[in-house]
């Protein structure tokens, strides 16, 4: 049974430190997404890839947070220094877009989420 | 186990109709409730947070409601464009954390 793998489960850290989340997509999908989860403002899109190439990092505040593509079976998000205001369940899901043909059918899984909490 | 349905799976509309998506859950313990558009091959969009506590939100043509009693919510477009043509999805945050519906294809034809 496929699905998609995010590790740490939990992080606990404190202001100012690096955090480092991980995502392993779907063998064989080409699509990954980055979403974060908060109360207040419910699931945000922060970044995607396709075929490992940056599509739209918009979403995504640019000078403490990245996002990366090592290789096809590991995606990053890496936020350094960390604020408290960070903390949020951060989601990674994964689909495949065929033939370069993106069809209203296709589906993102996700990940179980990282748990995030910055003191 | 939360369960979230929508109704219908699938719309086509002419131009400058108005619509309304329905969106129902099994379990009234929720946080809170929000409307994603989906476009194909691209990442969810968030059109709508309702809290828990709300009965309504709006922007631009957009409408939710949410009634946690009944474990229903709809979000009515106004005056439909074919740029609102998206697969539309709601999703229930609560103890089971996030859980998706199944979506709604829309389609808008001139």
């Amino acid at each position: 049974d496929a699905r998609v793998t995010q590790t740490p489960r939990h992080k606990v850290t404190e202001m100012g430190q690096e955090v480092t989340m991980r995502c392993q997509p779907i063998l064989g999908h080409n699509t990954v997404f980055w979403y974060r989860q908060t109360m207040m403002q419910g699931l945000e899109l922060l970044a995607y890839f396709r075929n490992r190439a940056p599509l739209d990092d918009s979403g995504m505040p640019k000078d403490r947070f990245s996002a990366e593509m090592p290789d096809a079976t590991l995606a990053t998000l890496k936020i350094q220094p960390s604020e408290p205001r960070d903390s949020a369940v951060y989601f990674c899901a994964s689909g495949l877009v065929r033939d370069g043909l993106a069809r209203p059918e296709d589906t993102q899984y996700f990940g179980p989420g990282t748990r995030l909490t910055v003191l | 186990k939360q369960e979230v349905t929508q109704i219908p799976a699938a719309l086509s509309v002419p131009e400058g109709e108005n619509l309304v998506l329905n969106c129902s859950f099994t379990d009234s313990a929720i946080y809170n409730l929000q409307w994603f558009r989906q476009d194909p091959g691209k990442g969810l969009t968030s059109l709508l947070l309702i809290q828990s506590s709300q009965r309504e939100q709006t922007s631009g043509r957009l409408n939710a409601s949410l009634d946690k009693s009944s474990g229903r919510s709809t979000l009515y477009i106004a005056a439909s464009q074919p740029g609102d043509s998206a697969t539309y999805l709601c999703a229930v945050e609560g103890v089971q954390k996030l859980v998706f519906g199944t979506g709604t294809r829309l389609l808008v034809s001139p």
